[in-house]
């Protein structure tokens, strides 16, 4: 079945570590997206890439790196320059449909990141 | 960047009552689209909607598309216990009539409903 895979489910980082965070899809979607969740907030936009090899910053992209270097995949580095990373994260892709009335924004399970 | 305005933030209800809940925009979105998280997981697709005025239903859930593109409702009729998670509202910035663009996502709406 198609779907948006991340891993791993949970992850411990020690303070002043990058981590990469996982986002594999079979949708054959051209659009990813990282999403972060912070309980008692709706989904703040980290970053997002509608083709590969290239991507844009979202609302709260500090600290964060992507690469889109596959059409399935969307890694995300949460950097030690983040300063409060613990959160839940999500990622997302969506088709690049001209107006399709069949909109298609799928999310993973997501990630949740805690620092130690 | 843009912000929804979700309300309520959480309702506590009996099975079989009815549900709703709205989102306010100070912007225009040319998509709404409604979603439920269960906790742990990512958010699921409940609703879609593409036009002003416009108002769908998906078995007990009925949403509906502002007039001026700026707010949409929810309503859930006779709840029942796996109702229970978060229902976020998400407005959609489409580019060049594409349909693929960043959600806005509104704050949620914890719904908890008691057997």
């Amino acid at each position: 079945d198609g779907g948006i895979t991340q891993s791993p489910k949970y992850l411990f980082r020690k303070e002043g570590q990058n981590v990469t965070l996982s986002c594999e899809q079979n949708l054959n979607h051209d659009a990813m997206y990282w999403y972060r969740q912070d309980p008692g907030q709706g989904l703040r936009l980290i970053y997002y890439s509608q083709i590969v090899n290239d991507f844009q910053k979202g609302d709260i992209a500090e600290g964060y790196s992507v690469s889109r270097e596959k059409k399935e995949s969307f890694p995300l580095t949460v950097t030690s320059a983040q300063k409060n990373p613990t959160a839940f994260y999500l990622c997302a892709s969506s088709t690049a449909g001209q107006g399709r009335s069949d909109y298609g924004y799928t999310f993973g399970s997501g990630t949740r990141l805690t620092v130690v | 960047g843009q912000q929804l305005n979700q309300s309520p933030q959480s309702m506590f209800i009996q099975e079989g009552e009815d549900v709703s809940m709205n989102c306010t925009s100070s912007s225009i979105f040319n998509t709404w689209l409604w979603y439920k998280q269960d906790p742990g997981e990512g958010p699921v697709l409940l609703i879609a909607l593409y036009k002003a005025g416009e108002l769908t239903s998906n078995g007990r859930l009925t949403a509906q598309f502002g007039i001026t593109r700026k707010d949409s409702f929810l309503n859930i009729s006779a709840s029942i216990p796996s109702d229970v998670g978060i229902y976020f509202c998400a407005g959609l910035e489409n580019a060049g009539g594409t349909s693929y663009g960043k959600l806005t996502f509104g704050q949620g709406t914890i719904l908890t409903v008691h057997p």
